[in-house]
């Protein structure tokens, strides 16, 4: 059974960098075909795509935020962490990691974590 | 960037009425789009790729469709687990981009 859970601070101040790791289980990273990304939804709003990274290390950015953005995996750990510099408060948001449905052949997510109500705030 | 117009923003229905959601991109994106549901305070749940096909598990009353940049899911008859929001998801070209979502309310 695949799953996948968000940890880090839920409360960081602007201009900081937020950091979450994503812990999976019922996969391996570095399984061909596989990939995590990550999604945020600002409080009743909709979802925006952040990265992926896939199961050769490759990964992707929104360019809207790549400067900002870093992905990283650490298969024996089975986690992949997010870090995002330079946190503002329109970055409040719930962060999900997911899974990149393989079967699909494109990158859709079947499997997400519950997701991390990240707010900044001084 | 490829952008997804999502409508309408929320629509208000009856068990058992049928209900179509719409979603338009910006640019050709073959057959790569997706739909999820999410119900407040969870997560989405995939229920729909590759235009039409069903997630594992996902019921039959669930259906999408294409013509063009135009894309739609339709619910055929609305169960009471269905009132959720919708997003539809275009996947054929990074950055992965969403439409706004679809509240589907109880009238």
């Amino acid at each position: 059974q695949i799953t996948l859970m968000e940890s880090g601070p839920t409360l960081v101040k602007p201009t900081q960098t937020l950091t979450l790791t994503c812990t999976v289980s019922g996969f391996s990273l570095s399984s061909n075909g596989v990939g995590v990304g990550w999604v945020r939804q600002p409080p009743g709003k909709g979802l925006e795509w952040l990265a992926l990274i896939y199961w050769y290390d490759g990964s992707h950015f929104n360019p809207s935020l790549k400067s900002r953005l870093t992905i990283t995996r650490d298969t024996s750990k089975d986690q992949v962490v997010l870090s995002m510099t330079n946190m503002d408060p329109v970055d409040t948001a719930t962060y999900y990691c997911a899974h990149r449905f393989s079967n699909s052949g494109y990158v859709v997510f079947d499997y997400w974590g519950q997701g991390i109500l990240v707010t900044v705030s001084s | 960037d490829i952008q997804m117009t999502q409508s309408p923003s929320s629509v208000s229905a009856t068990v058992g009425a049928r209900v179509t959601i719409t979603c338009r991109a910006s640019q050709d994106i073959s057959s790569w789009l997706a739909w999820y549901q999410q119900k407040p305070g969870q997560a989405p749940r995939l229920l729909i790729y590759a235009t039409s096909t069903l997630h594992n598990g996902v019921p039959s009353r669930f259906s999408g469709h294409r013509s063009g940049t135009d894309f739609s899911l339709t619910i055929s008859s609305l169960q009471p687990d269905d009132f959720a929001t919708y997003f539809c998801q275009q996947a054929n070209v990074f950055p992965l981009s969403f439409g706004g979502g679809t509240r589907v309310e109880i009238q």
